[in-house]
């Protein structure tokens, strides 16, 4: 059975870092592709990054440069580092295995709060 | 601004057929397969239709997807109270190489 659980979220101050981990299990985390979506209170569903099983890595425009999407692959477990935080990005973020290039199985999520 | 369009509500009575709208461009629908999900209040959003018309083991046969160009949509038939939830669309754009949503459509079960 594939299962996701994030964790790591919390509160942090704007400028601030904070690295998220999605624990996989009943399957290979470095041979799939991978992703992070996250969702603002009350709004919708926005993707922030990719990872596939080559290496290569994708970032929405929104957390280029601040987002780094990583694996371990020992650990069967996904990350990604989140620098220079900014009050819009207070989500709910989850991890998810994807089907092609899109997310398919996705984990609970985890609350990431910006805020002074 | 959402990359691919929904309309931001539909509604429909017990056992009627409802669909449900998604507008995007050639570098993205037009171009690649469509993704449904759908997300009941307080969950994560779970896969509804993979590769524009396929549903994942598990997925009543109630809902359907199909897909025309640059627009998808999303067929609920035999509506029922517990598919009352926020269902949205998704698919790669070639031209952003990012994954795009559309803002999603909250379904009501008058």
């Amino acid at each position: 059975e594939v299962q996701l659980v994030e964790s790591g979220g919390g509160l942090i101050q704007p400028g601030g870092s904070l690295r998220l981990s999605c624990a996989a299990s009943g399957f290979t985390v470095s041979i799939n592709y991978m992703s992070w979506v996250r969702q603002a209170p009350g709004k919708g569903l926005e993707w922030v990054s990719a990872l596939y099983s080559g290496g290569t890595t994708y970032y929405a425009d929104s957390v280029k440069g601040r987002f780094t999407i990583s694996r371990d692959d020992p650990k069967n477990t996904l990350y990604l580092q989140m620098n220079s935080l900014r009050v819009e990005d207070t989500a709910v973020y989850y991890c998810a295995r994807d089907s092609g290039r899109a997310p398919h199985y996705w984990g609970q999520g985890t609350l990431v709060t910006v805020s002074s | 601004q959402s990359v691919l369009t929904q309309p931001p509500s539909a509604s429909g009575t017990p056992g009627q057929r409802v669909t449900i709208s998604c507008s995007g461009s050639s570098s993205n629908i037009g171009s690649n397969y469509v993704y449904w999900y759908q997300q009941l209040p307080g969950t994560a959003p779970e896969l509804l239709i993979y590769r524009s018309n396929q549903r994942p083991s598990g997925v009543p046969d109630r809902f359907s997807g199909s897909k025309s160009g640059t627009s998808a949509s999303l067929a609920i038939s035999g509506l029922r109270s517990d598919d009352e939830a926020h269902y949205y669309c998704a698919a790669w754009d070639d031209s952003l190489s990012a994954v795009v949503f559309g803002g999603g459509t909250k379904l009501t079960v008058l």
